[in-house]
């Protein structure tokens, strides 16, 4: 079946990198995602990567795929006061671009 | 310059009250989505168009229901609310081709 699993919570100072890990089951998933949502808004799309790459760098954002373990993270690098949020993982699946999401790992950066 | 709309963003209603929720995008995709999302928890799908057809998650209870009446707007109706309806309901588009998913603002629903 499908599932997408993350940790619940980080915390990370400011300054520091934050490394948010994800698993997920489905080894037929063509993209995986990041996305991001602060508090009362949507999803903000922050990156994806195809199942053919294992990396994927975007300004302070990198993606790590493994697909061997079926394991995605998501590091930011100098994390800022304004990366608090929840972010969540999400696999494609199905034929029309379902989105599988895992529950969010809330960021929390402090000082 | 907003893509994805959704109104109200906050919405009450009574225990077993129908209530709509409604979503407009000017992206021009074929494809919308409506996923639910409750406290703490992982947005779900619930169901999607593609164009005019409808396709419906197994898991949906029949309580939901949407339409699309043309490429722009899709609503989502729920017909008789229930206490665990209360969530936030977000509303997604895409193109049949892409990976990209663009998710409006969300709609919190509160059941009374």
């Amino acid at each position: 079946g499908e599932d997408v699993e993350q940790s619940l919570f980080l915390s990370v100072r400011e300054g520091d990198s934050s490394v948010i890990n994800c698993t997920y089951t489905d080894s037929s998933s063509t993209y995986l995602y990041w996305y991001k949502q602060e508090p009362g808004a949507g999803l903000q799309l922050l990156t994806y990567i195809f199942s053919n790459m294992d990396m994927k760098q975007d300004q302070r954002l990198t993606v790590l795929l493994n697909k061997k373990d079926k394991h995605l993270s998501l590091r930011i690098a100098d994390t800022q006061t304004g990366d608090s949020a929840i972010y969540f993982c999400a696999e494609m699946a199905g034929g029309y671009n379902k989105l599988i999401f895992g529950a969010g790992t809330r960021l929390a950066v402090h000082p | 310059d907003a893509m994805v709309i959704q109104n109200p963003r906050y919405q009450v209603t009574q225990f077993g009250k129908p209530v709509t929720l409604s979503c407009s995008q000017t992206l021009n995709h074929n494809v919308m989505y409506w996923y639910q999302q409750k406290s703490s928890q992982a947005p779900k799908l619930l169901f999607h168009y593609y164009d005019k057809d409808f396709n419906n998650e197994a898991d949906t209870p029949d309580n939901f229901q949407s339409r699309r009446p043309n490429t722009s707007f899709c609503f989502l109706d729920i017909r008789s609310p229930g206490l665990g309806d209360a969530a936030m309901y977000l509303c997604a588009t895409g193109t049949g081709s892409s990976y990209e998913q663009y998710f409006g603002p969300g709609t919190r629903l509160t059941v009374t």
